[in-house]
């Protein structure tokens, strides 16, 4: 079965921290993944995305991923938290253009003051 | 740039009434998903469609049915609402015939059943 796995439903980290958001995936076939953020009552938004291309994905915010095949992880990191960074955290993959995402559970990421 | 839109944006409905959602996906945009995500869940996948054609079906009560019509537009009808149906339901869209396999997606209709 395909699926996603984010270790660690909430993550607290001090303002300026690093903040490493945990995302596993298994899969029999190459994955697609995204990392997405929601802030309270809004859309999701798309943070970065792999898509077999380069292994280190950069997205906004200052967040970047790394794809590890061996470890079948992608975790999100970003090197410097900022206030504006609590959110609720999305890992998704998906295994082929216009197939469905399936989502992890999310993590809730405070940043402390 | 344009967006997914979703309307309503906010919807309350009692007990067994119906409810009809609506996207618009962004232009030139082929593929319609829809998606629930309950109360501090993550977005369960519904049902996409593709060129008109329902493409995949998930977790989908058959309480609830969608199409997709001519210019792309989609809509979710439920009927015999559940207190249980309260959510936030996503549409994103994406366009096929190309490697870009990022879905885009709305900001959301939140559904209250009381």
């Amino acid at each position: 079965a395909q699926s996603v796995t984010q270790l660690g439903s909430h993550v607290s980290v001090s303002e300026g921290a690093l903040v490493l958001l945990r995302c596993n995936y298994s899969s029999s076939v190459p994955p697609y993944l995204f990392w997405y953020v929601q802030y309270p009552n809004q859309g999701l938004q798309l943070l970065l995305k792999y898509t077999s291309a380069a292994t280190l994905v950069k997205g906004i915010n200052g967040f970047e991923a790394e794809f590890k095949k061996s470890e079948t992880s992608f975790h999100l990191t970003k090197p410097s938290a900022h206030m504006s960074d609590a959110a609720e955290y999305f890992c998704a993959v998906s295994f082929s253009t216009g197939n469905q995402f399936y989502f992890g559970t999310g993590t809730s990421l405070t940043v402390i003051p | 740039a344009a967006g997914v839109i979703q309307s309503p944006r906010h919807l309350i409905k009692e007990k067994r009434e119906t409810a009809t959602l609506k996207c618009y996906p962004i232009p030139r945009h082929d593929t319609v998903y829809w998606y629930q995500q309950g109360p501090g869940q993550d977005p369960q996948f519904l049902i996409s469609f593709y060129e008109k054609m329902q493409s995949d079906k998930g977790s989908i009560p058959d309480r609830f049915s969608a199409q997709q019509f001519s210019d792309y537009h989609s809509e979710l009808n439920m009927s015999s609402l559940e207190l249980g149906d309260s959510a936030l339901y996503f549409c994103a869209s994406s366009p096929t015939g190309t490697t870009n396999y990022e879905q885009y997606f709305g900001p959301g209709t939140r559904l209250t059943v009381t």
